[in-house]
């Protein structure tokens, strides 16, 4: 079955203090991994597309990462603004060949940064 | 360029009533996909419009149901509403095969 895990739920890092949220998935034929921030109340906002293992992205102080069975989102030093639940999706090829834009979420990680 | 747009914002219906939501994509995308957002199941794939088709649906009743129109603005109706539908809505659009954009939502409260 197709999945996608993000781990930790919840993180709580000081303002400067570095670390990595994980998403790993089981999907068949991936066409694309992606992560959104979202802040309370609001649609969740684009941040990254992956499409093959080895591939990095950078924007400010995040920097998205894919392997073959996941991926990692690295925030370097970062500060208050950066809280938010940060949600991971995949997309992925249909059995029959079809093509979908459907997305797969993981349950997201909740990132608080304390000044 | 103007956002994914999004009306009503918010809603409060009672059980039994139907609801309908409107999504206006992004100029130029033709892909609409509406997913349900609750604190307990996160976000889940409701369905998706391309060109005026529904291509794919997720495991929801019949209750929901939708449509996109030649404008590639979409609606989508729920019928018969239960406490459980209370949820916020998203609707997202994008060129097809490429990254989705995510409208602000729209929150519907049943009582």
């Amino acid at each position: 079955e197709d999945q996608v895990t993000q781990s930790p739920e919840a993180l709580r890092l000081q303002e400067g203090e570095s670390s990595s949220l994980n998403c790993s998935y089981t999907v068949s034929g991936l066409r694309g991994l992606f992560w959104y921030r979202q802040d309370p109340g609001k649609g969740p906002e684009f941040l990254f597309t992956l499409y093959s293992a080895g591939e990095e992205k950078e924007k400010e102080r995040l920097k998205a990462t894919l392997t073959k069975k996941e991926s990692f989102l690295h925030i370097t030093a970062p500060k208050p603004e950066d809280s938010a639940t940060y949600l991971c999706a995949v997309r992925h090829h249909l059995n029959y060949g079809g093509a979908t834009n459907k997305l797969i979420f993981g349950t997201g990680t909740l990132l608080a940064v304390q000044p | 360029k103007a956002g994914v747009t999004q009306t009503p914002r918010y809603l409060i219906k009672t059980r039994g009533q139907q609801v309908t939501l409107s999504c206006s994509p992004i100029s130029g995308h033709r892909s609409v996909s509406w997913y349900q957002q609750t604190p307990g199941q996160g976000l889940q794939f409701l369905f998706e419009y391309f060109s005026e088709t529904q291509r794919n649906k997720g495991n929801f009743p019949g209750r929901f149901s939708g449509r996109q129109f030649s404008n590639s603005r979409s609606e989508m109706n729920v019928s018969t509403l239960e406490l459980g539908d209370s949820a916020l809505y998203l609707c997202a659009s994008g060129r097809d095969q490429e990254t989705q954009y995510f409208g602000p939502g729209t929150r519907l409260l049943v009582l």
